[in-house]
């Protein structure tokens, strides 16, 4: 049983559409952090959250942690090829350097 | 700076040889991570180093599987004897304070 649940597993849209990625957890978590990895690499650092509530943008990319920072959220508004890839969120429990990663959203943006 | 570096990206072997998988962390970072990544279980901590101390082994599958981190700029992940099951990707990261950076990863596959 992963510790991080991610859902949809699977998501595929037209180039323009918004989507949301969500990863919930009926643990608590000291930090939060969502990755992209593309085929043949390794996850790139999208984003790091570390208090509940808190919200960050990436220029089109908008990521919530939740209050009780036992979730989160991965909003991309009007999606492109580019954002193609497999989105991953992975949290710390009580040591900041030990993360556990969830199953992951893979994401094909159509053109 | 060069990133993180794994080497070789593809190895593939017989069931029983011994495999080596190595990997050069960004100079600085004094966290080195070994994961392994399939489709069925995802992303995986193996173990990870704090100043070229294993701090956490747990996540080792069996004795099968050994670490090492001589010093800062190289650390090498052994499987003896290799088994089918252990076909996977794996990748190594490392990081300064709790932001990981990945390297490309090394596939391995054992016949």
């Amino acid at each position: 049983t992963q510790l991080l649940e991610q859902s949809p597993q699977f998501l595929s849209i037209q180039e323009g559409e918004n989507l949301t990625v969500y990863c919930n957890s009926s643990s608590v978590f000291s930090s939060l952090q969502w990755y992209r990895q593309e085929p043949g690499e390794g996850p790139v650092l999208l984003v790091t959250v570390v208090t509940g509530g808190e919200v960050k943008k990436l220029k089109r990319l908008t990521f919530q942690f939740g209050d009780a920072r036992k979730d989160s959220s991965l909003h991309i508004t009007a999606a492109q090829p580019g954002d193609t890839g497999l989105y991953l969120c992975a949290g710390a429990l009580y040591n900041f350097n030990k993360f556990y990663f969830g199953s992951g959203t893979k994401l094909n943006v159509k053109p | 700076d060069a990133g993180v570096i794994q080497s070789p990206r593809h190895e593939v072997t017989e069931m029983g040889q011994e495999v080596t998988l190595r990997c050069k962390p960004i100079s600085g970072h004094d966290y080195l991570f070994w994961y392994r990544q399939t489709m069925m279980r995802g992303l995986e901590l193996l173990i990870y180093f704090n100043n070229n101390v294993p701090i956490d082994d747990s996540g080792m599958p069996e004795d099968r599987f050994s670490a090492k981190m001589p010093n800062a700029s190289f650390s090498t992940l052994k499987i003896q004897p290799s088994e089918p099951r252990d076909s996977a990707v794996y990748f190594c990261a490392s990081s300064k304070k709790y932001e990981q950076y990945f390297g490309p990863g090394t596939r391995l596959t054992v016949t």
